[in-house]
């Protein structure tokens, strides 16, 4: 059974750049969400996908987007990079009754922003 | 917004000692989660109790969850240096089609040899 795995692990970006982070979920699990962690805080919800189809936004605006793959891979894509951008971003994966079970995570992204 | 709050922000102890930190909710839920993050890495998923529940047991963890009061706690017995890792406690909120993870801001926890 494989876990999640993300790419890449680090990367730093220009303000105004746009940027791409991928993430496998894990075997048999078909719901992939997003979550960003700014140092010193809990994570923060971006939004999930099930079956393709973004089906949950947390308060993140639209320059934040995604996309889930027919074999439930996902991409975050963040559009116009602010300083603020610069976080922890993490990718979770699940059977669409999850929540009822626990998440795996993958081991994230550390995204800075110059 | 963050759902829980985790009590104490940090904690040091030494190694042998058990560890012990709470968490406070503000709604009600179907059950609370435990995560482990060690050095700003990605999440591992410690123990699910449910909101019928009131103490689970995990090998040397033990949660407890007090529904009238909205608060849980996460016993760590005879901590060890690989136990150092911040600690978060979360509840699931639905959102439109989803359901999402909200997370307390953690607890710091450092063993010390």
């Amino acid at each position: 059974e494989t876990g999640v795995t993300q790419s890449p692990t680090h990367l730093i970006k220009t303000r105004g750049q746009q940027v791409t982070l991928r993430c496998s979920s894990q075997s048999g699990h078909n719901t992939v969400s997003w979550y960003q962690q700014a140092l010193g805080q809990g994570p923060q919800f971006i939004f999930q996908y099930y079956r393709e189809e973004e089906n949950g936004r947390g308060n993140f605006p639209p320059r934040f987007s995604g996309l889930q793959f027919p074999n439930y891979s996902s991409e975050l894509n963040v559009n116009a990079l602010e300083l603020d951008d610069s976080a922890l971003y993490l990718c979770a994966s699940s059977a669409p009754d999850g929540g009822n079970y626990g998440y795996t995570f993958g081991s994230g992204t550390r995204l800075t922003v110059v | 917004s963050q759902q829980g709050e985790e009590d104490p922000q940090a904690l040091s102890i030494q190694e042998g000692e058990n560890a012990t930190m709470n968490c406070s909710y503000k709604t009600s839920i179907n059950n609370l989660q435990w995560y482990r993050q060690n050095s700003g890495r990605g999440l591992v998923h410690l123990i699910l109790i449910r909101s019928n529940e009131r103490e689970k047991h995990s090998g040397r963890l033990r949660v407890t969850l007090d529904t009238s009061k909205k608060s849980s706690s996460l016993l760590i017995t005879a901590s060890r240096a690989a136990d150092t890792a911040s600690y978060f406690c979360a509840t699931l909120k639905r959102i439109q089609g989803a359901q999402k993870l909200v997370f307390g801001q953690g607890t710091r926890l450092t063993i010390n040899p």
